[in-house]
C-alpha cells in the first residue's frame, strides 16, 4: 500500500522559507510517476504547487514559480518543497501526492494526469 | 491559466441523483481525456473518485460516474447518501508548463 507522509515545521516566520518533506512508503520513487505538492488555505480550495519526476524534472504553478523549489531524494525515498519569502497568504494545509502520468509504455504526459495517493496534510502557519 | 469553473454548491435529497459540472477550455478539459474528480470531507485529505474522465479506482462506489462533452466535464452521483456530503474538486491535465489545473470546488449538501 502506497503511503505518503508530510513533515516539517508547523510555524514559519514571515519572509522566511517554508520547508516540507514528503516521505513515501510502499513504492519506490525511482520506479516512476510524478510526485507533487498541493496546498489549501483555511476555508479555501485546493491549489497545485508543482510536480517532480524521479529524474529531477519539475513543473511549477506559474504564480508560485519564482518562489518554489521541489527536489527529490531517491535514496531516502522522499521529496521536498521549499517556498521562499512567505507571507500570511501562504498559510495553508500542504499535501503531497503521487501523480500517474503514463497511459501506456509509450504515452506519457509530463507533470501528471491525476493524483491517486495523498498524504494526510500538514498545516503550516506563517506568523508575523 | 484560470481555475476550472465549478458551481459553488449543489444539493439533493437522499436517493436522488445530482451532477456537478467542471468547465474549462480547449487547452485543458476539452483537449485531453484526463479529467479527475476528488471528494474531500472536512479535515480530511482529498480522495480520488474518478480519473481519465470516467474511470473509477478500485473501491469507489459505482454510484459515482464521470463524463465529458466538449470543454465541460461532469461528475454524477446517483442514489445520494448522507455520507456523500462533501466538497468535490475537478482537475484537468493541460499539457502546458502548468500541467495540473484544479477547479474551485463544489460543496454538495445532502438534504
Amino acid at each position: 500500500q502506497v503511503q505518503l507522509q508530510e513533515s516539517g515545521p508547523g510555524l514559519v516566520k514571515s519572509s522566511e522559507t517554508l520547508s516540507l518533506t514528503c516521505g513515501v512508503s510502499g513504492y519506490s520513487i525511482s520506479r516512476g510517476y510524478y510526485w507533487g505538492w498541493i496546498r489549501q488555505p483555511p476555508g479555501k480550495g485546493l491549489e497545485w504547487i508543482g510536480s517532480i519526476f524521479h529524474s529531477g524534472r519539475t513543473y511549477y504553478n506559474s504564480p508560485l514559480k519564482s518562489r518554489v523549489t521541489i527536489s527529490v531524494d531517491t535514496a531516502r525515498n522522499q521529496f521536498s518543497l521549499k517556498l521562499t519569502s512567505v507571507t500570511a497568504a501562504d498559510t495553508a494545509v500542504y499535501y503531497c501526492a503521487r501523480l500517474p502520468h503514463c497511459t501506456s509504455r509509450t504515452a506519457c504526459y509530463d507533470g501528471g494526469r491525476y493524483l491517486d495517493y495523498w498524504g494526510q496534510g500538514a498545516l503550516v502557519t506563517v506568523s508575523s | 491559466q484560470s481555475a476550472l469553473t465549478q458551481p459553488a454548491s449543489v444539493s439533493g435529497s437522499p436517493g436522488q441523483s445530482i451532477a456537478i459540472s467542471c468547465t474549462g477550455t480547449s487547452s485543458d478539459v476539452g483537449g485531453y481525456n484526463f479529467v479527475s474528480w476528488y471528494q474531500q470531507h472536512p479535515g480530511k485529505a482529498p480522495k480520488l473518485m474518478i480519473y481519465d474522465v470516467s474511470n473509477r479506482p478500485s473501491g469507489v462506489s459505482d454510484r459515482f460516474s464521470g463524463s465529458k462533452s466538449g470543454n465541460t466535464a461532469s461528475l454524477t452521483i446517483s442514489g445520494l447518501q448522507a455520507e456523500d456530503e462533501a466538497v468535490y474538486y475537478c482537475v484537468s491535465y493541460t499539457g502546458s508548463s502548468t500541467p495540473v489545473l484544479f477547479g474551485g470546488g463544489t460543496k454538495l449538501t445532502v438534504l
